[in-house]
């Protein structure tokens, strides 16, 4: 079954532990994105892939680190993480560029930090 | 900077009931304009892109319309399972790719 996956999908942890979130495609695809969802807020990206090793910054970089070693994965990555990084997390993955390719969404992964 | 605003926050209505759901939109050049349906504690599933003014598209009891400032989500005679979060997002000319969300629709359909 063609799929986006997240683990963990529930997180509850402590300010300033690192703390990774993984994401893992298996439609081969080519773009993938994370995004950061909160109330009143919609939907914002954080950064995004075009492919292995080439990434850049959405529209809320701040306090996170992302890589891409491998096609299928893009994993998230929060070095200290802070109280108002508590969100819900999606990661998406398209076949080619946004505006042509569909977006698979993954089914979120839901941090809490305090 | 790249806007989009969509409205109203909350519609509840009755099955068979239709409506319309609006997301205006303010870009620098628009590259697509997309929905997506969101269900409670899932993922964005995709419903469609819009490119152009005047385009439309249909999906069973949904079709989407675009103007040069905003786009309708038409709801014809809607069933409880049509009860979502209809989210809207736009991807401009000077946006790489980066997509903007709006906050979304909370759409709920009573039996």
């Amino acid at each position: 079954e063609a799929q986006v996956t997240q683990n963990p999908r529930y997180l509850i942890t402590v300010t300033g532990k690192k703390l990774t979130v993984t994401c893992s495609q298996n439609m081969n695809h080519e773009y993938m994105s994370w995004y950061r969802q909160d109330p009143g807020l919609g939907l914002r990206q954080i950064y995004y892939s075009m492919n292995v090793e080439v990434t850049d910054k959405g529209d809320v970089p701040e306090g996170y680190k992302v890589s891409r070693k491998e096609k299928r994965n893009f994993p998230l990555i929060l070095e200290s993480p802070s109280p108002n990084q508590t969100s819900l997390y999606f990661c998406a993955s398209s076949s080619g560029t946004i505006d042509t390719d569909t977006q698979y969404f993954g089914p979120g992964t839901r941090l809490t930090v305090l | 900077e790249d806007q989009v605003t969509q409205s109203p926050e909350a519609l509840r209505l009755q099955e068979g009931e239709s409506s319309s759901l609006n997301c205006s939109y303010t870009v620098s050049g628009l590259r697509g304009l997309f929905w997506y349906r969101q269900d409670p504690g899932k993922g964005p599933e995709f419903l469609f892109t819009l490119y152009s003014a005047g385009e439309e598209k249909e999906k069973e009891r949904l079709k989407a319309t675009l103007t040069k400032k905003e786009s309708f989500l038409h709801i014809t005679a809607p069933k409880p399972e049509d009860s979502a979060t209809y989210l809207c997002a736009v991807h401009s000319l000077q946006g790489a790719q980066k997509l903007v969300f709006g906050q979304g629709t909370r759409l709920t359909i009573n039996p």
